[in-house]
This record gives structure tokens, sequence and C-alpha cells, in this order.
């Protein structure tokens, strides 16, 4: 089945710098990657996703980047702010499933 | 407000009592699905159903039923419940099949299994 990892595990960024987190997945008929925002106490919430057919997608501070022959996309936060600090998760589809990695704690110190 | 509910948030039992956690959404959404998240683990899917009276079991389904008898509700049972299913767990849904569509998730139900 579908295998997701994400790096690093946690990650500490100052306030104001660019923050990013990779995923590698292995199932090469995945083409559907979403990310995930939870904040203490919360459910997760879609912040951005992106499908096989697009290489990059913007939103705001987010931005999210495929690369479908290395078979990884990475979540890129820019200009960084407290209210980033949450776990990210990413995710790639399997089907009419999602297959959803550990999840990465980002700190942003102000 | 589109919201996802579940009931309890927070659950404090002991091994082998029956119990059963409510997940309720209002958005008209065929899919919906339970996740339990650990940590260090992330988030595994235990059951999903893309409709009413549709459901199949995803990565973790061992100690847990479910049921899809209305569109809008999606509860979980725990027939027998063990420690190792002291666990947070969230209930969420989609307007369709998970092929490029948003999940919404619950506010989630922490429970501890004595």
């Amino acid at each position: 089945g579908e295998n997701v990892e994400q790096h690093p595990s946690t990650l500490s960024v100052q306030e104001g710098d660019s923050a990013v987190i990779k995923c590698t997945y292995s199932d090469s008929a995945s083409n559907y990657f979403p990310w995930y925002k939870q904040e203490l106490g919360k459910g997760p919430q879609l912040i951005i996703d992106i499908r096989s057919n697009v290489g990059e997608k913007k939103d705001q501070r987010i931005a999210v980047t495929l690369n479908k022959t290395a078979k990884h996309f990475s979540l890129h936060i820019t200009e960084t702010q407290p209210e980033d600090s949450a776990v990210y998760f990413c995710a790639a589809s399997i089907g009419d499933r999602l297959a959803f990695g550990k999840g990465n704690q980002v700190v942003v110190i102000p | 407000e589109a919201q996802v509910t579940q009931n309890p948030r927070y659950l404090i039992t002991v091994t082998g009592k029956k119990l059963t956690v409510t997940c309720s959404q209002n958005m008209n959404h065929e899919y919906m699905s339970w996740y339990r998240q650990d940590p260090g683990l992330g988030l595994r899917q235990i059951y999903y159903s893309m409709n009413v009276e549709v459901t199949d079991k995803g990565d973790v389904p061992e100690g847990y039923k479910v049921s899809r008898k209305e569109k809008r509700n999606f509860p979980l049972i725990l027939e027998s419940p063990s420690p190792n299913q002291t666990s947070l767990y969230f209930c969420a849904s989609s307007s369709a099949g998970l092929g490029g569509r948003e999940q919404f998730f619950g506010p989630g139900t922490r429970l501890t299994v004595l």
C-alpha cells in the first residue's frame, strides 16, 4: 500500500523566516496531495492541495511543489508567523482513500 | 454553520465496556471516515463509508465497528474496548470519494481505556 513519509519530524524557525516540509510517497498511482494543519486541540484542516498534473501551487504565504518523478512534494511557508505553529500532515491519495504522513511539528519562535 | 460534530469529546472507560462515539455532519456529504491519531504514528484510517449502507475497512479496523444507516451519521462502536484503543479519534466527511476532495474533520474524541 501507499507509504507516506514526512521530514523533518520537528522544525523550529524564527518568526519571519521560511519553513519547508518535505513528504515522499511510494505509490506512483497517487494523483492528489493535500496538506492539513492541526492546531492544538482541534481537528486537521486543509490548507492547500495539489494534483498530479500541476507542479506548483501557491496561496498567499503557503505553496506546495510536486515532483512526480522523484515522488516527493513539499510545503513551503514564507514569512512565518506565530500562528503558523502547528502540526502539519501531508497525504497522498490511494484510490478513494488518503494515506497520511506522521506529521511535522512546526514551532515559530517569536 | 457547516461542521462535523463528535460526541463525546472526552471519555474514560474500562476494558470491555461497550461504547459508541457518534459523528454527524450537516453538509450532505456522501463520504465519511474515522481516524485515530497516536503520537509518532500520525493519522490512521479505521473505517470509511462511501454512502449509506456502504462501509469499508481502513488500515486499522480491528476492534471497531461502524454503521451508516443515515447519510449524516457515522457512529464508531467499540464492542469490547481494550487499553490499546486509548487514542484521539477523528471523524471526517467529504463531498465524494477522495479523488481530490477536501475532508472536513470533527474536533476529536479523546478516549482513555483503563
